[in-house]
């Protein structure tokens, strides 16, 4: 079975543009996280989503938003990039949403802001 | 503010021994608490996970310590492997107020094992 899937695996853009991340789940999972790891960090959690709400934000900008698509899928959006925003974007699937749920994260998009 | 803490960020380990790796948390909402290991260019993957009622769970060499009094948990790794060798993250979640998640993580722990 094929794991968490993320495209594109790297991605270079100026200040002020536009970015576009995508994520496929593990089959059978119905929910999707984003992480942002910045170096020498942990991943900070961005958004959490479930049968296509959002169930979890954490503390960024509306810059970032997100959707979740009815196959299950994600993307993420982040507007007028800042150097900033530079860092590793991790997509992270689980079968559910909720507290007890193992997620199954993807390589990540490594994005970098200049 | 860091919710989860881990003030080591590296630890060293001969082979055979017993790992270590601490984590310290401060929001009493947390109910969830996870391991992952992270390889370079791979996204962190889970180890081991346990829930604010447990204080103990053990899976293979890996166990897991909670204290929930000092806010505390602890990772042992035994014993250990140079395949270990990798950044160590744990994570906290927990339901807010208004009935969404939150995850936090660490900042890792470097754990290398010397052969």
């Amino acid at each position: 079975d094929a794991g968490v899937t993320q495209s594109p695996t790297h991605l270079i853009k100026t200040r002020g543009q536009h970015v576009t991340l995508r994520c496929s789940p593990i089959s059978g999972h119905k929910s999707v996280s984003w992480y942002q790891q910045v170096l020498g960090q942990g991943p900070q959690f961005i958004f959490q989503y479930y049968e296509k709400e959002e169930r979890g934000r954490g503390n960024f900008p509306d810059r970032f938003s997100a959707r979740q698509f009815p196959n299950y899928s994600s993307e993420l959006n982040v507007n007028a990039l800042l150097l900033g925003d530079s860092a590793l974007y991790l997509c992270a699937s689980s079968e559910t949403s909720g507290l007890y749920n193992e997620q199954f994260f993807g390589p990540g998009t490594r994005l970098t802001v200049l | 503010d860091q919710q989860v803490k881990q003030n080591s960020p590296s630890l060293s380990v001969q082979e055979g021994r017993i790992s270590i790796l601490n984590c310290d948390y401060t929001n009493s909402m947390f109910d969830y608490f996870l391991w992952y290991k992270k390889y370079p260019a791979e996204g962190p993957t889970f180890l081991i996970s346990i829930s604010s009622i447990k204080d103990k769970n053990e899976d293979g060499r890996f166990t897991v310590f909670l204290n929930k009094s000092a806010k505390h948990l602890s990772l042992h790794i035994v014993p250990s492997q140079p395949g270990d060798s990798a950044v160590y993250f744990c994570a906290a979640s927990g339901e807010t107020a208004s009935g969404t998640y939150k995850y936090i993580f660490g900042t890792g722990t470097r754990l290398k094992v010397l052969a």
